[in-house]
């Protein structure tokens, strides 16, 4: 299957400071890429969709400003939380769209735990 | 109402029992489903897509039920392998003609257990 990255894989970082998540698509290309959060014992929580080429789609109850997107290349995309603060700590994970013989298979990225004290 | 319920558990079973999740779906538009299984601190890995009523691999069988709105998993001859989450998620997004936009739902996920 279709293999993504996720760079750095956990983070712990002071309150205040921003963090950026890459993810990255290594053997296909992506237009398109979802940030996910998930806190302990709790599912996946859609964050926004990112498009290459164009601003990102965020979900409802996501700041903006808070969590910025750049979907710079095919095979790129990234997410700055700005500011952070320990509310934030979460699992961050990415996924990616290839169209496999499932054509709407999803490929998710391993994952980058954030932790803000 | 959540868009997609699951049963939480935890489901403690046997080695070689079968065991069986349920996942309702709201949003009727809702064309494709999926089970996913998550292990402890890991990503989600694609264990099964549903389009039409069902689909079956191996000792996995996911059936698709439009009219009750809901998609069901059946493991059979558990393996203490098969321990994890199990996460069901539905795509109720549709671009102007028909293509998926690919935003999937989560549910809260079922957690197994699988003991000698």
């Amino acid at each position: 299957g279709a293999v993504v990255s996720q760079h750095p894989s956990w983070v712990i970082c002071k309150s205040g400071t921003s963090v950026k998540i890459e993810c990255r698509s290594l053997d296909f290309q992506a237009t398109t890429m979802f940030w996910y959060r998930q806190f302990p014992k709790q599912s996946l929580m859609l964050m926004a969709t990112s498009n290459e080429g164009s601003k990102a789609t965020y979900e409802q109850g996501v700041e903006k400003d808070k969590f910025l997107i750049n979907h710079a290349s095919l095979t790129l995309s990234t997410l700055t939380v700005t500011s952070a603060h320990p509310e934030d700590s979460s699992f961050y994970i990415c996924s990616a769209r290839a169209f496999t013989r499932d054509y709407n298979e999803q490929f998710f990225g391993p994952g980058t735990r954030l932790t803000v004290l | 109402r959540k868009e997609v319920e699951q049963d939480p558990g935890p489901f403690n079973v046997p080695e070689g029992a079968t065991v069986a999740f349920n996942c309702t779906y709201s949003n009727s538009a809702s064309q494709s489903f999926f089970w996913y299984r998550q292990d402890c601190r890991k990503e989600p890995k694609l264990l099964m897509s549903v389009y039409s009523s069902g689909n079956e691999d191996g000792r996995f069988t996911a059936q698709l039920n439009r009219a009750s709105q809901y998609i069901s998993l059946l493991i059979r001859d558990s393996k203490l392998s098969d321990s994890a989450t199990y996460l069901c998620a539905a795509d109720p997004s549709r671009l102007a003609g028909g293509t998926s936009y690919g935003k999937l739902t989560f549910g809260q996920g079922t957690i197994l257990t699988v003991h000698p």
